[in-house]
């Protein structure tokens, strides 16, 4: 069964559209994040929600909107996409809101988002 | 501030070869060290962290807090090693993770 799940796989669009990417987890985590990894493989942190609660939002531009309908989702809403908006996006999720010796990230496999 | 660094980019060696896939942090403070692998095709997961000061697949980490640095090794390099690695640093308390830029592994047979 898998554990994250993230939908679609793969998004191609034209700039200017809104478009969403969707993430599941049927491990009970608290806490479930969003990260963007650049075409340089750079992975950086956009958002994370803790029990529908968002705790870390950073510098990313207002068109992108995260939405917890619950803890176990946490989906990921782009308006009026740019060119620079293409990236591998990834969804994780982790047992708890505090890092420490028990927490790991458990992973999506990405959606690769490319806009024309 | 990057919090995270791994100088190489992308590194090969041939099999059966060591290997060290460096990583620098800047972090004041304590942090936890990880070190995640993404094979071709398949998801990014943990590979190993400091705190478990644990041999994964024949990897090991030190963390040396002097120099900043949390090294991974592998005396021996398999094919199968083969991978995109990430450093990543996550402070004791709190919920973000940092992660590197990542070093692509290409061990040559």
């Amino acid at each position: 069964d898998t554990a994250v799940s993230q939908t679609p796989k793969y998004l191609v669009t034209q700039m200017g559209n809104d478009k969403s990417i969707k993430c599941e987890q049927n491990l009970g985590h608290d806490t479930m994040y969003w990260y963007k990894q650049d075409s340089k493989k750079f992975l950086k942190i956009m958002f994370s929600y803790n029990n529908k609660e968002l705790i870390i939002n950073e510098t990313v531009p207002n068109r992108f909107s995260p939405k917890s309908p619950d803890k176990a989702h946490l989906n990921l809403h782009i308006n009026s996409l740019e060119l620079g908006d293409s990236a591998v996006y990834f969804c994780a999720s982790s047992r708890h809101r505090a890092a420490g010796v028990n927490e790991k990230l458990f992973f999506g496999s990405g959606t690769q988002l490319s806009v024309l | 501030a990057q919090r995270v660094t791994q100088p190489e980019k992308l590194l090969s060696v041939f099999k059966g070869a060591p290997v060290e896939l460096k990583c620098n942090y800047s972090y004041s403070g304590s942090p936890e060290l990880f070190w995640y692998v993404q094979y071709s095709r398949q998801r990014l997961q943990l590979l190993l962290r400091h705190i478990s000061r644990e041999s994964i697949k024949g990897f090991t980490a030190d963390l040396n807090k002097g120099e900043t640095s949390f090294h991974l090794k592998k005396p021996f390099a398999q094919e199968e090693d083969s991978a995109m690695y990430y450093c990543a640093l996550s402070p004791y308390t709190g919920n973000q993770f940092y992660f590197g830029t990542g070093t692509s592994l290409t061990v040559i047979p």
